[in-house]
């Protein structure tokens, strides 16, 4: 399974667009991007997802470069309940096993 | 209500007895899967199964039993509990190999 990579932490000011990166050098054809937010002790929550075109749903949109090998999680319009740790996972499509990496810490500020 | 619920919410048990945490979804999903996450370390899969009495290891299986004998459960078994074994652990399931993962709001699992 393809590793990821992201910055441990990262600051956004409330209201202001929050662009998380990620990394996946190794992606492989089948692979699936991921990405969950963990607030607090609470489960992952999923936020979206996709193989290679870009993605948009009610919470983000998901910016997957040409070659794949990096991605962009965008929270359009951060608010305070948006800071969690955010994990970017590359999944395999052979197995379903999704491996979770150490995110990254989005501190949202007022 | 429909979902997946995980059992106990804290447990306290005491090293080498045997401990086992519930896994509950009622959704019919065929793959489900365990993790446990530690300060420091992220989640970390400790096993996953594709279907009912279908199981596979995976990162941190070491101390830890599963089995799915029917689609909605899947039980994770310590069978002698050490202290390195406490953690929070959650449970995860979904329908289909590259949909998004539903997860559960954990256990606290504490081994004196």
């Amino acid at each position: 399974d393809a590793k990821t990579t992201q910055p441990p932490s990262m600051d956004c000011a409330e209201g202001r667009a929050a662009n998380l990166p990620c990394n996946h050098s190794t992606i492989s054809g089948n692979e699936y991007v991921y990405w969950y937010r963990q607030i607090h002790s609470q489960g992952p929550q999923y936020i979206i997802h996709g193989l290679k075109n870009n993605e948009t749903n009610e919470m983000a949109s998901l910016i997957i470069t040409e070659d794949r090998k990096s991605s962009t999680l965008i929270l359009p319009h951060a608010t305070l309940r948006d800071t969690a740790v955010y994990y970017c996972i590359v999944g395999s499509g052979n197995t379903g096993k999704l491996i979770f990496g150490q995110g990254t810490t989005l501190q949202v500020k007022p | 209500d429909a979902g997946i619920t995980q059992s106990p919410r804290y447990k306290i048990t005491e090293t080498g007895r045997q401990v086992t945490l519930m896994c509950h979804q009622t959704w019919s999903h065929s793959y489900m899967f365990w993790y446990r996450q530690d300060l420091g370390h992220g989640l970390r899969l400790i096993y996953y199964s594709a279907a009912a009495d279908i199981t596979d290891k995976g990162e941190v299986p070491d101390g830890y039993v599963v089995s799915r004998s029917k689609t909605e459960n899947f039980p994770l078994t310590l069978e002698s509990a050490t202290r390195s074994q406490t953690s929070v652990y959650f449970c995860a399931s979904t329908w289909a190999r590259e949909a998004p993962l539903h997860f559960g709001n954990g256990t606290r699992l504490t081994v004196t």
